[in-house]
């Protein structure tokens, strides 16, 4: 199997650009979930999906963030408009539901200028 | 909000001895699980501990969970180089599938 699949891994763009990070979870696995990752707030859950519905977007830090899961193999995070303080480590994890433990994929490197 | 809090935020060991990281959370919990992150790496898990259970082992990996004291600690034994990195708890409180993580443990494990 080959993982949770992200992409890109890198991205750097300018204050104000709309960024769109995507996610391919295990095949198999129905529930999804975006973390960020910072070293002033940590590992941070944004939004987590099961059945490709979304049930608790309570992570999500304001309404320049969005998140959609249109079918069970895909998944998007889009910001718009980009800030610098957006600037983090995305992680995308899935897992199958009932099952406890989560995969996580390599994650993106975003960097807002 | 963070739900784990880990001790000490920092590591650093010789190889062949043992490492042991701590974890305190807030609320009551279903299960308690532990990651590890290598550097620029997502997460893998490694271990995880039923909130009815006390102890578990898995290689050289061990770990208990004190549920009256809302704590629970990794023990890693005759650690490797290849140990270095960090640790995190994820504590499980049944909400669908959904952790929180602790703040992390960054582990050093000097040749």
């Amino acid at each position: 199997d080959a993982g949770v699949i992200q992409s890109p891994r890198h991205e750097v763009t300018e204050m104000g650009q709309e960024v769109t990070l995507r996610c391919k979870p295990i095949s198999g696995h129905n529930s999804l979930f975006w973390y960020r990752q910072t070293m002033m707030r940590g590992l941070e859950l944004l939004i987590y999906f099961n059945n490709n519905v979304p049930i608790d977007d309570s992570g999500m830090p304001e309404d320049r963030f969005s998140a959609k899961m249109p079918n069970a193999s895909f998944s998007t995070l889009k910001i718009q408009p980009s800030e610098p303080r957006d600037s983090a480590v995305y992680f995308c994890a899935s897992s199958s539901w009932g099952a406890e433990t989560q995969y996580f994929g390599p994650g993106t490197r975003l960097l807002v200028l | 909000s963070q739900q784990g809090e880990e001790d000490p935020q920092a590591l650093s060991i010789q190889e062949g001895e043992n490492a042991t990281m701590n974890c305190s959370y807030k609320t009551s919990i279903n299960n308690l699980q532990w990651y590890r992150q290598n550097s620029g790496r997502g997460l893998v898990h490694l271990i995880l501990i039923r909130s009815n259970e006390r102890e578990k082992h898995s290689g050289r990996l061990r770990v208990t969970l004190d549920t009256s004291k809302k704590s629970s600690s990794l023990l890693i034994t005759a650690s490797r180089a290849a140990d270095t990195a960090s640790y995190f708890c994820a504590t499980d409180t049944g909400g669908g599938n959904k952790l929180t993580f602790g703040t992390g443990t960054q582990l050093k494990v000097e040749l």
